[in-house]
């Protein structure tokens, strides 16, 4: 199972938008609507800021938000504030004679 | 409060096994899911394996079929990762999440991970 494709680095100014997208095949993003996004900063536990591809869990801030088109899914984060800076992750789930999971290469945002 | 605490994790050979522990608190363990992805030095998350909440099934990530295997104990609240023949490769911050796996999956809550060092 080959990871889901992702930008490196993505970076933006305070205050600006900046979408990430996270490519796929038709084993995963191409069939399952279950493509979560994660916050990953260093020296702590990942943090789920999506799933099911649009939706946010209690306590996430409305400044991220998720899409999905085919299979490239995509989470944009509104009014970029310093404390944005981290890896982001998409992850979805995939079936190819067995389900596993397949997370995407990862991407560091940086705040300019 | 809702947690996950993985432990086990510490320097081993080549070829020889390791057993992590992922014990969980504050939630209905036998009602989720647990995975175990792993993070490798300067590299991504890499899913690795899945054990349902019974634990009547297990799926792995290619890589370490045949050499790893889950064990799962709901009075305890804890599911192990046995890794047996460990490599190089497999040197990560193991990191265990739950995964309510009703009707949709995903990796809600995370452990802060334990290290394994495969190094001679």
């Amino acid at each position: 199972q080959s990871a889901l494709i992702q930008p490196a680095s993505v970076s933006g100014a305070p205050g600006q938008s900046i979408t990430i997208s996270c490519t796929g095949t038709y084993n995963d993003l191409g069939t399952y609507n279950l493509v979560s996004w994660f916050q990953h900063q260093p020296g702590k536990a990942p943090k789920l800021l999506i799933y099911e591809v649009s939706k946010r869990p209690s306590g996430v801030s409305s400044r991220f938000s998720g899409s999905k088109s085919h299979r490239t899914a995509s989470l944009t984060i509104s009014d970029l504030q310093a404390e944005d800076e981290a890896d982001y992750y998409c992850c979805s789930y995939a079936f190819d004679y067995t389900p596993s999971y397949v997370f995407g290469t990862g991407t560091l945002v940086t705040v300019v | 409060q809702v947690q996950l605490v993985e432990s086990g994790g510490t320097v081993v050979q080549p070829g020889r096994s390791l057993r992590l522990s992922c014990v969980a608190s504050g939630f209905s363990f036998n009602s989720y899911g647990i995975h175990w992805v792993r993070q490798a030095p300067g590299k991504g998350l890499e899913w690795v394996a899945i054990i349902w909440h019974d634990g009547s099934h297990e799926y792995y990530i290619d890589s370490v079929k045949g050499r790893f295997s889950l064990l799962r104990d709901n009075s305890k609240n804890t599911v192990h990762l046995q890794m047996n023949s460990l490599r190089d490769e497999d040197t990560a911050m193991y990191y265990c999440a739950r995964d309510q796996m009703s009707g949709t999956t995903f990796m809600d809550v995370w452990g802060q991970g334990t290290t394994v060092t495969v190094a001679s």
